[in-house]
């Protein structure tokens, strides 16, 4: 069990610019989420996918924000035309989904993002 | 809308002290809630979880309390130690599969 994986760690970058970030789960998990999470606060759901589908989008997940999980392992989440806004620590988690009997989920140590 | 309320917003506590974290939920509908803990730089870790068929839940030093009328949980951290020195939060979710919902946080600081 490596963990949930995010990279980049960190990201710096102006405004208007586009950024995308990766995260590769653990490898036996189905379920793969991305959170947001301003300083000082609780992590905010944006997605999910289950395998290669996308389950469910936050209404916080404006249309400037795109993510993918296409083969159904590692996922990308792509911010386009950053705004000042956008700054936050970008969550990844993973979780094993068997109908009922459900696990927790485990989360990467984020990608911190920074627009100038 | 905070579906999930957490208190206090931070505390400090003496080493070998109870820190105690209350949480307050609206949707019924919640039936799993997980406490993760979090250290600077890091993302948050799975502590200790429960659901809602049971009133206690202990493991090691940390114990949560249920109280499903109230809609009500918290977190009891007993022998706290200095690195216990974190911050930490309640979440909610529908199944443990599903989104969760964060409260806003404790930061707990244990002084030696």
């Amino acid at each position: 069990d490596t963990g949930v994986s995010q990279d980049p760690r960190h990201k710096i970058t102006k405004r208007g610019q586009n950024v995308t970030f990766r995260c590769d789960p653990i490898s036996e998990h189905n379920r793969l989420y991305w959170y947001r999470q301003t300083l000082g606060q609780g992590p905010e759901f944006l997605t999910y996918f289950q395998n290669e589908a996308q389950l469910e989008k936050s209404r916080l997940l404006s249309d400037r924000f795109s993510a993918e999980r296409p083969k159904g392992s590692f996922s990308t989440l792509e911010i386009q035309r950053t705004e000042q806004g956008d700054s936050a620590m970008y969550l990844c988690a993973s979780s094993l989904y068997r109908g009922l009997d459900n696990q927790p989920q485990h989360f990467g140590d984020g990608t911190r993002l920074s627009i100038l | 809308q905070q579906q999930v309320k957490q208190s206090p917003q931070s505390l400090i506590v003496q080493k070998g002290g109870i820190s105690i974290i209350n949480c307050a939920y609206e949707n019924t509908a919640f039936d799993y809630f997980p406490w993760y803990q979090q250290f600077p730089g890091k993302g948050p870790a799975l502590l200790i979880a429960i659901r809602p068929d049971v009133s206690e839940k202990k493991e090691g030093r940390f114990t949560i309390s249920f109280n499903k009328s109230a809609k009500q949980f918290s977190l009891h951290i007993m022998d706290s130690q200095p690195g216990d020195s974190a911050t930490y939060f309640c979440a909610a979710t529908k199944a443990a599969g599903n989104k969760l919902t964060f409260g806003g946080g404790t930061r707990v600081l244990v002084k030696p």
